[in-house]
């Protein structure tokens, strides 16, 4: 069975600061894609990453990077230089490659608060 | 890219009205939908797997009567919220995964929000 844990559930930063989402994950799977998902009140899901678990180098999409590390079965992602619109609720979400259909497990979410 | 509707965005009604919700895909044909439900503060769970032509599957603890699932052609799902009661009110949201491209992501759409009064 597959498990997803954030265990930050808020946190609260001031703008221009760094933050890192923690994400841990389980899985019986070889094979397997790990996701972030941003979602602002407004309530939409905004995808923001895909790595598959062969692909272990590390991404870097402007202010936001992500650190995966199978030997510990984390993905966590930074967001540095923070600002007041990347207040949201942040998903990691796990997705085994042999599952029908390709479910999403997501964790519990971490809400992240930028003060100006 | 690729884009899922999905509709209404709100909806506010009496208890024991029942609601449809669509979730279509705009431009791409979609085998499966999924449809998650989230409570306030908490998150997605999923709900079931829709394919197209087939009876959705469930998952553990979502009742099938209570929340009837039809996937009648490659771009559209409906949810029905039958006889809708307070503790139905949440957030929907869709997801909607391309034919043949089982190596994407998924599509989600932007979510209804049901209130039951």
């Amino acid at each position: 069975a597959q498990k997803v844990t954030q265990a930050q559930t808020e946190i609260s930063v001031v703008e221009k600061e760094d933050v890192t989402l923690d994400c841990v994950y389980e899985t019986r799977d070889t094979t397997y894609y790990l996701f972030w998902y941003k979602q602002p009140p407004s309530g939409e899901l905004v995808f923001l990453i895909r790595r598959n678990s062969f692909d272990e180098q590390n991404e870097i999409s402007g202010r936001y990077s992500w650190n995966f590390q199978k030997s510990t079965s984390s993905f966590n992602f930074t967001i540095t230089a923070s600002q007041v619109v990347d207040s949201a609720v942040y998903f990691c979400a796990l997705s085994e490659f042999g599952n029908a259909g390709n479910m999403l497990t997501f964790g519990g979410g971490t809400r992240l608060m930028v003060k100006p | 890219g690729a884009v899922v509707s999905q509709h209404p965005s709100r909806v506010i009604c009496k208890s024991g009205t029942s609601v449809k919700i669509e979730c279509r895909s705009l431009d791409f044909q979609a085998t499966t939908m999924f449809w998650y439900r989230q409570f306030p503060k908490k998150s997605l769970m999923l709900m079931a797997t829709s394919n197209e032509g087939s009876k959705a599957t469930y998952e553990q603890g979502v009742e099938k009567d209570k929340f009837l699932i039809n996937h009648a052609s490659l771009t559209l799902s409906t949810l029905t919220v039958t006889s809708a009661h307070p503790e139905d009110s949440s957030f929907y949201i869709c997801s909607a995964r391309s034919r043949g491209r089982s190596n994407q992501p998924q599509h989600f759409g932007d979510g209804t929000r049901l209130s039951i009064l």
